[in-house]
């Protein structure tokens, strides 16, 4: 079965201070990976994602996320962090030989300046 | 082009009333979902369309059903709604292996 883990709920850092974002896989086969944020009020808005390739990938607002394989991570980055930043951050892995995403529970991330 | 819209933004209903969301898409998209979002479980795909009068099952489908007569609409019915079924529900068309969704419509059934 697919299923996607962020293991913390919440992630305080400073304005300026580089970010990182957890999120780890299982999935069987090649995955497709995704990271949305949603702010509040809001519906769910694109990042990134992973579908072959290079394994670092650039996304919207300056992210970035890293597909390990052999750690089955997919942890999303960002250098330098932006109050603005602070949202909920989900991923999600695609079946590629279903039609279904499957989400993380999200991460909140705050950005305190 | 509006994207993915979404009908209501909100309501309230009592327990055991019936109501229809409908999710309107202008991106001529043949996939579309729904999802509902609850605190601490992410988002979890109730039904989900692979083109024109086509419906299909996700993970939490129960009290539920869904009708996709037109390409461009995705409609999601609670025949008797219930408590359990508080809750914010997104709408979501795919394209290119990304998916846009609509702001959502908050239900809460007392």
């Amino acid at each position: 079965a697919q299923s996607v883990a962020q293991p913390e709920d919440q992630v305080n850092v400073a304005e300026g201070n580089p970010l990182t974002v957890k999120c780890t896989y299982s999935v069987s086969g090649n995955p497709y990976l995704f990271w949305y944020v949603q702010y509040p009020n809001r519906g769910l808005q694109f990042l990134l994602k992973y579908i072959t390739g290079d394994n670092l990938v650039k996304g919207s607002y300056g992210f970035e996320a890293e597909f390990n394989k052999s750690q089955t991570s997919f942890h999303l980055k960002k250098p330098s962090a932006l109050v603005s930043d602070s949202a909920l951050y989900f991923c999600a892995v695609r079946d590629p030989n279903f039609n279904k995403f499957y989400f993380g529970s999200g991460t909140k991330l705050n950005v305190k300046p | 082009n509006a994207g993915v819209t979404q009908t209501p933004k909100f309501r309230v209903l009592k327990t055991g009333q019936s109501m229809t969301l409908l999710c309107a898409q202008d991106m001529n998209h043949e996939y579309m979902y729904w999802y509902r979002q609850d605190p601490g479980m992410g988002l979890r795909l109730i039904h989900y369309s692979v083109g024109e009068g086509t419906t299909a099952k996700g993970e939490v489908p129960d009290g539920y059903n869904v009708s996709r007569l037109k390409k461009q609409n995705f409609l999601l019915g609670l025949e008797s709604a219930a408590p359990s079924q508080t809750s914010v529900y997104f709408c979501a068309s795919r394209a290119d292996a990304k998916e846009y969704f609509g702001p959502g419509t908050r239900l809460t059934v007392t």
